[in-house]
């Protein structure tokens, strides 16, 4: 069954520093997601992603973040310059419609310090 | 955002018992999506079942079943002869926009099942 692969599964980042979360989503996927779940909460929506574009964003992301697709297969989350309070799992999801909706990946958690 | 509300945080039972995980979800909308995901303490987010406005009839998946009520707006999830291996978070999601099954989830707060042997 195809899935959403994620990389790095756990990252230490110092504080300040810029972090890169990979992403590649089912191949015949159009839409994107980020989604974070601070621990023990509940999972949030941060970005979507169409057609090369951000289709919507929240309120979490802010000018610290941003999104790319540079090769038509790898959908990154770039975070630039981490706080403590960016420590979360981080999931990336797909979604090509007409199947059962959104494809989750396994997650990236990201830990700060 | 249109909510959805999982009033049990967490539940413990025994194996083999039934459990039933509660899920009510706001909408202004007349068609919408509603999805259930399972969280293992591995931590993906494994997808379970997802369900449109126009099919009320409860659906079963082996030891799995939903009973989806348009008059209560909820949705809940049931399973039957619980396994150790269904502790895990529990999550009841929803598009935020109608009837669109692309656009973003809003999750309820997640309910933890604990099974116990």
């Amino acid at each position: 069954e195809p899935e959403v692969t994620q990389t790095p599964s756990h990252q230490v980042t110092q504080m300040g520093q810029e972090v890169i979360l990979r992403c590649v989503p089912i191949s015949n996927h159009l839409y994107f997601y980020w989604y974070r779940q601070i621990l023990g909460q509940k999972v949030e929506f941060l970005v979507s992603f169409y057609n090369n574009e951000i289709s919507e964003k929240s309120e979490i992301f802010d000018d610290q973040f941003s999104v790319e697709r540079p090769d038509g297969s790898n959908f990154t989350l770039k975070i630039r310059s981490t706080k403590l309070e960016d420590s979360a799992m981080y999931f990336c999801a797909s979604n090509g419609v007409n199947n059962y909706g959104y494809t989750f990946g396994s997650g990236t958690r990201l830990t700060v310090v | 955002a249109q909510k959805v509300t999982q009033a049990q945080t967490e539940i413990s039972v025994v194996e083999k018992e039934d459990v039933t995980l509660d899920c009510v979800y706001e909408t202004r909308d007349t068609t919408y999506y509603l999805f259930w995901y399972k969280q293992p303490p591995s931590g993906e987010l494994v997808f379970l079942i997802r369900r449109n406005s126009f099919d009320e009839q409860n659906e079963i998946s082996g030891r799995y079943s939903w009973n989806f009520q348009k008059s209560t707006s909820s949705f809940n999830f049931t399973i039957t002869a619980s396994q150790v291996v269904d502790s895990a978070v529990y999550f009841c999601a929803r598009p935020d926009h109608g009837s669109s099954n692309t656009g973003k989830l809003i999750f309820g707060q997640g309910t933890t099942l604990q099974v116990k042997p």
